[in-house]
């Protein structure tokens, strides 16, 4: 069964510092792997999935299979990067569009 | 394009009764799946239904069921409501299923048991 940790519940960071959302999971087969955002009154939303190997706001994705890990980092945190980020993987392949979340992380940039 | 929305927004029930949550996906979306989010539990998949049909189910108890309509809007309905039922639920709807698809997620409908 898909399985994924945030360890953290709470991250907070100044403005500019360096961030990294930890995120480890369990998988069976090939994982597909998202990083999903909620800022405050607004919509849960993609932020990038594992396959893109792009930027999105600033933040990257590395997926690594050894470590079984995919944590999000960013390397000059902006205040408005405050939000609460998961990292849901889907599947299995048969389980259709289901997405698995943990607990999330909840980013603070502070000023 | 539209995006997804939920109706009603807010709803307060008292234990013991049901109710029914409404969905409408973004259109051309043929996938629409159901969340449960709660602050000790977090977000928990309850099921998703693609082309009227359930595809897959998580892990809660059968007074929570669901359907789909020919043009994909989506219901859930929860009998005998109990107090732990309170929670955010949000409904997501896709284009079609794999990494390469998006899903959107509606803003929520927010039930409160008494």
């Amino acid at each position: 069964a898909q399985r994924v940790t945030q360890p953290e519940k709470l991250l907070s960071v100044f403005k500019g510092a360096p961030v990294e959302l930890k995120c480890n999971y369990s998988y069976s087969g090939s994982p597909e792997l998202f990083w999903y955002v909620q800022y405050s009154r607004q919509r849960l939303q993609l932020l990038l999935r594992h396959i893109s190997r792009e930027s999105i706001k600033g933040f990257t994705a590395d997926l690594n299979k050894g470590e079984t890990s995919f944590h999000l980092k960013k390397p000059f945190a902006q205040e408005e990067d405050s939000a609460m980020y998961y990292c849901p993987p889907r599947g299995p392949n048969n389980a259709g569009n289901m997405l698995t979340f943990g607990g999330g992380t909840r980013l603070m940039v502070k000023p | 394009k539209a995006g997804v929305t939920q109706t009603p927004r807010y709803l307060i029930k008292t234990r013991g009764q049901q109710v029914t949550l409404s969905c409408s996906p973004i259109s051309g979306h043929r996938s629409v799946s159901w969340y449960q989010q709660t602050p000790g539990q977090g977000l928990q998949f309850l099921f998703e239904y693609f082309s009227e049909t359930q595809r897959n189910k998580g892990n809660f108890p059968g007074r929570f069921s669901g359907r789909q309509f020919s043009n994909s809007r989506s219901e859930m309905n929860v009998s005998t409501l109990e107090l732990g039922d309170s929670a955010l639920y949000l409904c997501a709807s896709s284009s079609g299923t794999g990494v390469f698809y998006e899903q959107y997620f509606g803003p929520g409908t927010r039930l409160t048991v008494t």
